[in-house]
């Protein structure tokens, strides 16, 4: 079964508008739950994580997540969409880090 | 933040070969590594854990003896492909755990081509 799904591979967002990218995980493995980007060819870079504390998790660059128990999920937003935003964006979630199958996002300007 | 290296970023090398690929923690000790492979536009597939002084743990679907993992100091971590062959061309990527902490520092990544 898949541990983590995200739902829409493609987004595309006006720049300045909200950014919504969608996370939701397998109540099997354990709630910690971690964005990443990825811009071409390059690794990743972790942009924020929730593990305890504090569910609405922010991080860098503008982005933060809501980690909601109810739904499992750990949807990734950013208030307002910069160009610079552009690349491909992983959830991922347990102690083994699955990682879901991505999101590619597109900012136009 | 701590910082994983990988080696090398890029190697080409012939069908039926051997490829080495590197994954250091430069500045903390990393009892588990994980390997993983990336197919371009897609995710990242994780391959194994690797903890140190002790054997892998593969994913299913993984061949052990292909990809052979070697996790001999808290520092390095070592992914062998063997007898490598045109469908192993990928993008690995290693990530690295800092003792207790649930962050994992991922490197760079290697580009692997076989021709």
């Amino acid at each position: 079964a898949q541990s983590v799904t995200q739902l829409g591979s493609h987004v595309s967002v006006s720049e300045g508008a909200l950014v919504l990218l969608r996370c939701n995980y397998s109540s099997s493995v354990p709630p910690y739950l971690f964005w990443y980007v990825q811009y071409p060819n390059q690794g990743l870079q972790l942009l924020l994580k929730y593990t305890t504390g504090a569910t609405l998790v922010k991080g860098i660059n503008g982005f933060e997540a809501e980690f909601k128990k109810s739904e499992t999920s750990f949807h990734l937003t950013k208030p307002s969409a910069h160009m610079s935003d552009a690349a491909e964006y992983f959830c991922a979630a347990g102690n083994q880090f699955y990682f879901g199958t991505g999101t590619s996002l597109t900012v136009i300007p | 933040g701590a910082v994983v290296s990988q080696h090398p970023s890029r190697v080409i090398c012939k069908s039926g070969t051997s490829v080495k690929i590197e994954c250091r923690s430069l500045d903390f000790q990393a009892t588990t590594m994980f390997w993983y492979r990336q197919f371009p536009k897609q995710s990242l597939m994780l391959m194994a854990t690797s903890n140190e002084g002790s054997k892998a743990t593969y994913e299913q679907g993984v061949e052990k003896d292909k990809f052979l993992i070697n996790h001999a100091s808290l520092t390095l971590s070592t992914l062998t492909v063997t007898s490598a062959h045109p469908e192993d061309s990928s993008f690995y990527i290693c990530s690295a755990l800092q003792g207790a902490n649930t962050e994992a520092f991922f490197g760079q990544g290697t580009r692997l081509t076989v021709v």
